[in-house]
C-alpha cells in the first residue's frame, strides 16, 4: 500500500561525523516534504522541508535531497553532535499544499556517540 | 512567544472511562491540527480545525472521539469511553494558516489505559 517509509529504524555514528538518513515515498503525487526531529518526550520540531519542484535545499548544518525518479528523500546532518540524538520522521504531502494531509514515516533514531 | 501549550502532560485512567486534552496554539494561528502518535510510530492526523470549522475528520474515531474548538483558538479533544488501545501520545499542532509552512507542535499528552 502507500505509505512513507524508512530504510533503517535506527542509526548510529560518532560525534562529528556525518549522518545520512533515508526515506521513501510512494506516492508520485507527492509535492512537499519536511523533515522533523522529534526528542524523548517532546512534540516533533521542524528541520526543513523541500517541494517537489527542487532536489537539493540546504539548511543549517542539514540538507535534504530529492530523488523524484526513484521516490526518494534523505537528510543529512553535517558535523553530527550529541543534541542531534533523537527520532527524526520524513513526512509528505499528498494533496498538494495542504499540511493537514501530511502522513508521516515510523521514523529513524538517531544516536550519537561521543 | 509561546509556543503550543497543550495539558494535561500525563494522563492515566482506567477503560471505559472519559478523558480530555487540551490545546491553545500559537496566538494568530488559524489552523490548529490534533495528531496521534503510538510508540515507535509517526504521528497520524486525527482533525484539522480552520479557525473553529472541522476541514478534515475523516480519520478521527467519532464513535468515542469527538472535538471542538469553539471560539476559533484553543481546543478540546474527549475520548468517551476510553479502550486499551488508545493509549498514546495526542499531539496537537498549529500553523498560520493551511498550506502556509511548517506546522508547530506541542509537547503532547501521554494517555495510559489500563
Amino acid at each position: 500500500g502507500e505509505s512513507v517509509g524508512l530504510h533503517l529504524p535506527t542509526l548510529s555514528v560518532q560525534e562529528g561525523d556525518n549522518s545520512i538518513i533515508n526515506c521513501a515515498y510512494s506516492n508520485s503525487a507527492s509535492d512537499y516534504f519536511i523533515w522533523y526531529k522529534q526528542e524523548s518526550g517532546k512534540g516533533p520540531q521542524f528541520i526543513i522541508d523541500i517541494r517537489s519542484n527542487m532536489d537539493k535545499r540546504q539548511g543549517q548544518r542539514v540538507t535534504v535531497l530529492l530523488n523524484k525518479t526513484v521516490k526518494h528523500l534523505s537528510l543529512q546532518i553535517a558535523a553530527t553532535q550529541p543534541g542531534d540524538s533523537a527520532v527524526y520522521f520524513c513526512a509528505e504531502n499528498r494533496y498538494g499544499g495542504s499540511q493537514g494531509n501530511l502522513i508521516f514515516g515510523k521514523g529513524t533514531k538517531l544516536s550519537v556517540k561521543p | 512567544e509561546a509556543g503550543v501549550v497543550q495539558s494535561p502532560r500525563y494522563k492515566i485512567i482506567e477503560k471505559k472511562q472519559p478523558v480530555a486534552f487540551w490545546c491553545n496554539p500559537i496566538s494568530g494561528h488559524n489552523t490548529l491540527y490534533w495528531y496521534l502518535q503510538n510508540l515507535g510510530q509517526g504521528p497520524e492526523l486525527l482533525i484539522r480545525y480552520e479557525n473553529e470549522e472541522a476541514v478534515d475528520d475523516s480519520q478521527l474515531p467519532k464513535d468515542r472521539f469527538s472535538a471542538e474548538r469553539l471560539k476559533g483558538v484553543d481546543s478540546t479533544l474527549k475520548i468517551q469511553p476510553a479502550e486499551l488501545g488508545d493509549s498514546a501520545v495526542y499531539l496537537c499542532a498549529s500553523s498560520l494558516s493551511q498550506g502556509a509552512g511548517e506546522l508547530f507542535f506541542g509537547e503532547g499528552s501521554r494517555l495510559t489505559v489500563l
